[in-house]
């Protein structure tokens, strides 16, 4: 069965650093893809960031990349020069590309950005 | 701007009532999606459609149905409301080729 792990259930990083935020997955399909969203304290859920399981290079998205290790099963999301708009929930999440688009999600990971 | 519009943003509903949850998207979207968010738990999906009149079981139905009638709108529906599915509720649509869904605000139900 697929499923997707988040093992930060909250993260502190300072205006303007770095971070990562870790997500592993598991599934025996292979074609799939891999998303990131970000879910501020509004309520409404954005997409981020895609990365397909064929794509050889990892996706950029402006202050957005996808460090994706496909034999490691491993997607983390790295945000360079954090803003305190980054403060949010963030979903790692992945779809079966082969048939259908029903997407899995993980439990999360709630992100602080210190002024 | 492309929208996926849920009617209600906060719900209180008695136990045992029956509760519809609607969701309407612009986007002439073929797929759209019932989710319900829990904390630490995610989002885990309740039912999904890639068509008018098509359903899917996702990975909790029970407890749930769901209406697609006309291809923008997609109904939730609880049929006998019970305390453990007070949640957030996150309908979202994709068409064939999106990476990506669009998410409706969100509902809050209280049941209670």
């Amino acid at each position: 069965a697929q499923k997707i792990t988040q093992t930060q259930p909250g993260m502190f990083v300072q205006e303007k650093e770095a971070v990562t935020l870790d997500c592993t997955y598991d599934t025996s399909d292979q074609s799939y893809g891999l998303f990131w969203y970000k879910q501020p304290s509004s309520g409404e859920m954005i997409f981020l960031i895609y990365q397909g399981s064929y794509d050889e290079q990892n996706a950029t998205e402006g202050r957005y990349s996808l460090n994706f290790q496909k034999a490691r099963k491993s997607a983390n999301l790295v945000i360079s020069a954090s803003q305190l708009g980054d403060s949010a929930m963030y979903f790692c999440a992945m779809r079966d590309n082969t048939g259908g688009f029903k997407t899995i999600f993980g439990a999360g990971t709630r992100l602080f950005v210190k002024a | 701007d492309v929208k996926v519009t849920q009617s209600s943003r906060y719900l209180v509903k008695r136990t045992g009532e029956k509760v519809f949850l609607e969701c309407v998207q612009d986007m002439d979207h073929e797929n759209m999606f019932w989710y319900r968010q829990d904390p630490g738990l995610g989002l885990r999906l309740i039912y999904f459609s890639y068509d008018v009149k098509m359903k899917e079981k996702g990975d909790i139905p029970e407890g749930y149905s769901v209406s697609r009638e006309k291809k923008e709108r997609f109904s939730l529906i609880l049929e006998s409301a019970s305390t453990n599915q007070t949640s957030m509720y996150l309908c979202a649509s994709s068409s064939l080729v999106d990476y990506g869904y669009t998410f409706g605000s969100g509902t809050r139900l209280t049941v209670v």
